[in-house]
């Protein structure tokens, strides 16, 4: 079974820095997806950002980048340029290739704030 | 576009007792996913629907059920509440149901129901 852990229960920043949050997961499979989604506090979680494991370019969106490693099963979220509204949980989330769309495996997440 | 709708938001039940919660979809998406947010298990899996079709189930008792109607809407039961009920229920709506070779798809969330069980 896939696992995805996320090793830091809390993380902060100062705006305007760089941060970045760790996310690795366990699967057998070669093909699959890699998203990291936000969840505000009192608001709906929305996508940050999705990787396909067969493409190796790192996606980016805008100030969130991802660095995927396959090998070492390994998938972190760069948030540059750091805003107050950037203070969310944050998770990182597994879904099977050619599986059920609705089927997301999501880590613990990570708990961001936002130092003015 | 309106986004996806969940009703009630906030909801205190006793246990024994059982409830139904509610999910809209954006408008045209036909898939519709349930999860059960808790501070110690976090985001699980309940299952998702498509097309009135259960398509996958997660690792849940029999006490949860759901169902999808003609117009995507769907409505998740949960039957005999225990306190471990207690959680933010998450609704989550997609385009399709299955992914394909390209389409990755986005899961458009809900402000969720959150279930107090007394």
């Amino acid at each position: 079974a896939q696992t995805v852990t996320q090793s830091q229960p809390e993380m902060s920043v100062q705006e305007a820095e760089t941060v970045t949050l760790s996310c690795t997961y366990d699967t057998s499979e070669s093909d699959y997806y890699l998203f990291w989604y936000k969840q505000p506090p009192s608001r709906q979680m929305i996508l940050v950002i999705r990787q396909e494991a067969y493409k190796q370019q790192n996606a980016t969106e805008n100030r969130f980048s991802v660095n995927f490693q396959k090998a070492a099963k390994s998938f972190s979220l760069k948030i540059s340029d750091s805003q107050l509204g950037d203070a969310a949980m944050y998770f990182c989330a597994y879904r099977t290739y050619g599986g059920s769309q609705g089927n997301l495996i999501f880590g613990k997440g990570t708990k961001l704030s936002v130092k003015p | 576009k309106a986004g996806v709708t969940q009703t009630p938001r906030y909801l205190i039940k006793t246990r024994g007792q059982q409830v139904t919660l509610s999910c809209s979809p954006i408008s045209g998406h036909r898939s519709v996913s349930w999860y059960q947010q808790t501070p110690g298990q976090g985001l699980q899996f309940l299952f998702e629907y498509f097309s009135e079709t259960q398509r996958n189930k997660g690792n849940f008792p029999g006490r949860f059920s759901g169902r999808q109607f003609s117009n995507s809407r769907s409505e998740m039961n949960v039957s005999t509440l225990e306190l471990g009920d207690s959680a933010l229920y998450l609704c989550a709506s997609s385009l399709a149901g299955w992914t394909g070779t390209t389409n990755t798809g986005e899961l458009f969330f809900g402000e969720g129901s959150r279930l107090t069980v007394l």
